[in-house]
């Protein structure tokens, strides 16, 4: 089955360890998103890719970082992860942007300790 | 303001009742509703969407929007344990880079 797989599915860091999730589709998407969810909060777009074109949402902090090395894979890094960053990172994948139509992953939930 | 509001719950209700979930948003130019089921520990998936103002009903679940108001509804008929779920709203304005989510009503089907 196409799917969306996110590894790992939990993670734990200490704080100021960098960390790195990752995120691979089947779907030949042309979208890959990145969300952070908190506890009964919305997801928050932390940025996407079309194919290589990387889009940042304004508010995204530094400290979070992507990469999309092929259409396949997406990665997730976390330069210094701090208690505030604790969340689900739910990685999406869509045909085109602008799309209502999104396919989630399982998500990888981060704690911080 | 938000631009998205959705009572997060949590909500529990027996097995076979009707069940509402509701979110409010204040851009009108919205154009596609979307509802996204997630259950503990997966991703969201999408139910159901529309496009504009209307119903659509798939199975035991309509959707209903009112743009008007700006307000939309899922209906969960014969509700079963099974949709014991987080439920969220989504919207997009045609055109638009991304979703707006709301952040989820919390249900819980007692059997």
């Amino acid at each position: 089955d196409a799917m969306v797989i996110q590894n790992p599915r939990y993670q734990v860091t200490q704080f100021g360890k960098p960390v790195t999730l990752s995120c691979s589709q089947t779907l030949n998407h042309n979208v890959m998103y990145w969300y952070q969810q908190k506890s009964s909060q919305a997801p928050k777009l932390l940025f996407h890719y079309y194919d290589k074109d990387f889009n940042n949402e304004a508010d995204t902090p530094d400290n979070f970082q992507s990469r999309r090395p092929n259409t396949s894979f997406c990665f997730l890094d976390i330069r210094s992860p701090g208690l505030g960053d604790a969340a689900m990172y739910l990685c999406a994948t869509s045909r085109v942007t602008g799309a209502n139509v999104l396919t989630f992953g399982a998500g990888s939930r981060l704690t911080v300790l | 303001q938000k631009e998205v509001e959705q009572d997060p719950g949590p909500l529990s209700v027996p097995e076979g009742a009707i069940v509402s979930l509701n979110c409010t948003y204040s851009n009108s130019a919205f154009q596609y509703f979307m509802w996204y089921r997630q259950y503990s520990r997966k991703g969201p998936e999408l139910l159901m969407y529309t496009y504009s103002s209307g119903n659509k009903e798939d199975g035991r679940f309509t959707a209903q929007v009112d743009k008007s108001s700006k307000y939309i509804s899922l209906f969960i008929r014969d509700s079963q344990p099974s949709d014991s779920a987080t439920y969220l709203c989504a919207m997009i304005i045609q055109g638009a880079q991304k979703l707006v989510f709301g952040q989820g009503t919390r249900l819980t089907i007692n059997p």
